[in-house]
């Protein structure tokens, strides 16, 4: 089993529509979760971290379920420049290495 | 606001040849780490830095690299005998101590191996 699984998309929705994105993970022990933000061709960006009772942050709200070892992201109002990859990552402990889902693609029309 | 730096942003070289590539942290970070991207593929851990010392390392990260804190600054991952394959996005990211738990990103070297 993959250490973090995200479906790679391309979710392609019109702006204003939400969209969510789910990601697993195979680590139970894992302790820090996040979603990060890629650009083509750029670094990864933080974009929230993700705790157990959820949280959220303006448009964006993400949520943890430890027991089923899942992670999801909501993103309301979509903009055009929401398009991006969305990248699920995982901490198995403090200032250790992160582990990275390969992405999910989202792309917002006009 | 600070930011992680990397120099070049683009380097090509010949197969067998060695690459230096450059990282400055942010200044009061106490962790430093360098990740890599295959196009189209997810980002990788290769290396973790800490008190002047390795403290985790991948299987990618084998005997052809190696790490250096050189001064107060610099960060580098030196690449030995560059392979094809070696071609990819070297990030260098960087964390203070504390509670802090968000690793920050250089913009990243495009390294081209031909």
């Amino acid at each position: 089993r993959k250490e973090v699984e995200q479906d790679p998309g391309p979710f392609n929705v019109p702006e204003g529509a939400t969209v969510a994105f789910n990601c697993t993970y195979s680590n139970s022990a894992s302790q820090s979760f996040f979603w990060y933000r890629q650009d083509c061709r750029k670094e990864p960006k933080l974009l929230m971290s993700v705790y157990s009772s959820g949280n959220e942050d303006g448009r964006f709200t993400a949520q943890l379920n430890r027991a089923s070892q899942y992670i999801s992201l909501l993103i309301r109002d979509s903009k055009l420049s929401d398009s991006a990859t969305y990248l699920c990552v995982v901490n198995p402990k403090r200032y250790s290495t992160l582990t990275f889902g390969k992405g999910t693609m989202l792309l917002v029309s006009p | 606001e600070p930011e992680v730096t990397q120099t070049p942003s683009h380097q090509v070289t010949q197969m067998g040849q060695e690459v230096i590539l450059r990282c400055v942290p942010i200044s009061n970070h106490l962790y430093f780490y360098w990740y890599r991207q295959i196009l189209g593929q997810k980002v990788e851990f290769l290396v973790s830095f800490y008190n002047n010392e390795i403290s985790e390392k991948s299987e990618i990260f084998d005997d052809q690299f190696s790490v250096e804190r050189p001064d107060g600054s610099n960060f580098t991952l030196k690449i030995r005998s560059t392979k094809l394959e070696d071609s990819a996005m070297y990030f260098c990211a960087s964390l203070p101590s504390g509670d802090y738990n968000e690793q920050f990103f250089g913009p990243g070297t495009r390294l081209t191996v031909l």
